[in-house]
């Protein structure tokens, strides 16, 4: 089925090691984005992507890593994780990054990821 | 920053009820999403709303964008314990319009 592949779906870690998290879509989506669930939080954005070899910022960067080098996958990388890490991780792709009419936002079944 | 205030932040209710949700924001929007999460899942498009003042149903939800522009409203009749989950608002509201999302209303529906 077409959609937004996320892998792991858990992951504990320890403080310090660090990971990547993958995602994969198969809609030929030019816009990916990374956010991060926490309770009572809502959905916070991490990094996103409008095309392959364009990268930014969104609203809570630090600690992450991201790369775009095709349409089809945008992993999130963590260098060095902590415990404020500890989240559920959902990435999201979409023809642009505002919804055009008839469409949101794709997104995977998420990362759940827990630093020890 | 933008942000979008929705309440309530959870309900417990019984099968059968109708359930209201709203969001609001002191920024004005074009658009206004609403998205339903089933535990353990990703967050799934209900309603789409594109012009202030417009009704959008699909099945027993019905969504409204408030004539302000500022403001959503989420309405679930006779609710069924599949109902359950987080409900999020939406708008694109980022540099590049990414979305924002609410904080979520949680639903829990008693049988």
């Amino acid at each position: 089925n077409a959609g937004v592949t996320q892998t792991p779906k858990f992951q504990v870690l320890k403080t310090g090691q660090s990971m990547t998290l993958q995602c994969a879509q198969d809609m030929n989506h030019e816009y990916m984005s990374w956010y991060r669930q926490d309770p009572g939080m809502g959905l916070r954005l991490i990094h996103y992507s409008v095309g392959a070899g364009i990268t930014d910022q969104g609203e809570v960067p630090n600690g992450y890593n991201v790369s775009r080098s095709t349409t089809e996958d945008f992993p999130l990388r963590l260098l060095s994780a902590a415990p404020s890490q500890t989240s559920v991780y959902f990435c999201a792709s979409s023809y642009s990054p505002y919804p055009p009419i008839g469409y949101g936002y794709t997104f995977g079944s998420g990362t759940r990821l827990t630093v020890v | 920053g933008q942000q979008l205030n929705q309440s309530p932040q959870s309900m417990f209710i019984q099968e059968g009820e109708d359930v209201s949700m709203n969001c609001t924001s002191s920024s004005i929007f074009n658009t206004w999403l609403w998205y339903k999460q089933d535990p353990g899942e990703g967050p799934v498009l209900l309603i789409a709303l594109y012009k202030a003042g417009e009704l959008t149903s699909n099945g027993r939800l019905t969504a409204q964008f408030g004539i302000t522009r500022k403001d959503s409203f989420l309405n679930i009749s006779a609710s069924i314990p599949s109902d359950v989950g987080i409900y999020f608002c939406a708008a694109p509201g980022g540099s590049q319009g990414n979305l924002i999302f609410g904080k979520g209303t949680k639903l829990s529906v008693k049988p």
